[in-house]
């Protein structure tokens, strides 16, 4: 059973704008959600993470925003670079415990 | 640098044999986690140790898969008999009990059976 629900699965930006990614979740006893951005052949990185008691958070150029009444969450990048170009996963835990991924999104920012 | 550490970073073997893989966590953690993610996918959870003890196991464990952190430091996860459908990448991620979920990453072990 997919927990964790990640949308779109690829996105194409230009330089400079605002990509979003969405996840859904269904266990209400997550209580941990972060971020991860992965290059080819490397291990995921942690980008940002936030507590369901937070609607949003912001680290940089990222930013969550989460619903918890309607158990979403989203991240966006600001100004974004070519750099960025990854695989983003959301995630979730609980007391933490195993994570649970969503099935990533592949971001391109093109120049 | 002091992050998580695997060895190796890449193994080919063919069907039937046996592989180990090898984590180091961040010194100060004492959780550790093995994920198993393939090609276009999200990491799926296996296993994970507090200190020497094994919490957890995943569904996805078979038989021929076992872990251990035998001092609760490093780990070895070690596949019997391979098949074709092992062929992944094996992530190692550690965190620390105290308050803080956050897991990190090691750089991950490539393995392909022929």
């Amino acid at each position: 059973q997919q927990q964790v629900k990640q949308s779109p699965q690829s996105l194409i930006v230009q330089k400079g704008g605002i990509p979003i990614i969405n996840c859904a979740y269904e266990n209400t006893a997550f209580d941990y959600f972060p971020w991860y951005q992965q290059f080819p052949g490397k291990g995921p990185a942690l980008l940002i993470a936030i507590r369901p008691d937070v609607s949003e958070k912001k680290e940089g150029r990222f930013t969550i925003s989460f619903n918890k009444s309607a158990k979403q969450f989203s991240l966006h990048i600001m100004d974004s670079q070519p750099g960025d170009s990854a695989t983003y996963f959301c995630a979730a835990t609980r007391a933490g415990n195993m994570l649970t991924f969503g099935g990533g999104t592949r971001l391109m920012v093109k120049p | 640098d002091t992050g998580v550490s695997q060895n190796p970073r890449h193994k080919i073997t063919k069907r039937g044999q046996n592989v180990t893989f090898r984590c180091d966590p961040i010194s100060e953690h004492n959780r550790l986690y093995w994920y198993r993610q393939t090609l276009g996918q999200g990491p799926e959870f296996l296993t994970y140790f507090q200190n020497e003890a094994q919490l957890e196991k995943s569904r996805l464990l078979s038989d021929r898969f076992s872990a251990e952190r035998p001092k609760g430091s490093f780990s070895t996860l070690e596949i019997q008999r391979t098949e074709q459908g092992d062929s992944a990448m094996y992530l190692c991620a550690s965190s620390s009990s105290g308050g803080g979920e956050t897991q990190y990453f090691g750089p991950g072990t490539r393995l392909l059976v022929l």
